[in-house]
């Protein structure tokens, strides 16, 4: 398995507190991506990284922010946590050029009462 | 917007049945298509097609491109109980700095009974 972490992996919190994610790797790979997963909805792309200090918005970033200050780590932070990012939140990482082959982290299952 | 739709959705066999699942997509600037098994946990990467008609094989695991019809097919013969899991295709967009931005289905899960 690529050397992909996440912590913590099981999170609850409340309606409006902050939360931040965290994605750490050890393979030195240049792209690293987070995605949730909810049913009926398969992965969706919430930010990406393309280096460090380089982020980009993906599909469903309303209300998550993202930053890279190291190239092992990826810190995905939501702001005001609501019920609707109830979700599993995986990271993933890619070494290739174009970031196609992507390796996943275990998930971090977070509910937000 | 990219687009990508899998069917089955569910589907539930008996070991040693074949199957195949199908995957197809509406993606600007297409680069791969590629399938991920996930098992109650992490995907874990399967395959990568970049290229119409050849098939990729990985043991009882097979699976085909069609670029000119936009779809892909995973084959799985003589199937286990071991099989039984999600099956996730995704399609990579090449375009300007998509940097291999993914768009996934919704995922078809299998269930192999004894």
């Amino acid at each position: 398995d690529a050397g992909i972490t996440q912590s913590p992996r099981h999170k609850v919190t409340e309606t409006g507190t902050p939360v931040t994610l965290r994605c750490h790797q050890t393979e030195n790979h240049r792209y690293m991506y987070w995605y949730r997963q909810d049913p009926g909805h398969g992965l969706r792309l919430i930010h990406y990284s393309y280096g460090v200090k380089d982020t980009d918005k993906g599909e469903v970033s309303d209300g998550y922010s993202v930053s890279r200050s190291k190239t092992e780590d990826f810190l995905l932070t939501l702001e005001s946590a609501t019920s609707s990012q109830t979700s599993v939140y995986f990271c993933a990482i890619s070494e290739s050029q174009r970031g196609e082959t992507q390796y996943f982290g275990p998930g971090t299952r977070l509910l937000v009462l | 917007e990219d687009k990508v739709v899998q069917s089955p959705l569910s589907l539930v066999v008996h070991e040693g049945d074949t199957v195949t699942l199908n995957c197809s997509y509406e993606v600007t600037n297409f680069r791969s298509l590629l399938w991920y098994k996930q098992e109650k946990k992490a995907p874990t990467f399967l395959f990568m097609l970049t290229s119409s008609g050849i098939e990729k094989k990985s043991g009882r695991l097979s699976s085909i491109l069609d670029k000119k019809e936009l779809f892909s097919i995973l084959n799985i013969t003589a199937t286990q109980t071991g099989d039984s899991a999600v099956y996730l295709c995704a399609a990579s967009n090449a375009g300007g700095t998509s940097y291999g931005k993914l768009t996934f289905g919704q995922g078809t899960i299998l269930t192999v009974h004894p």
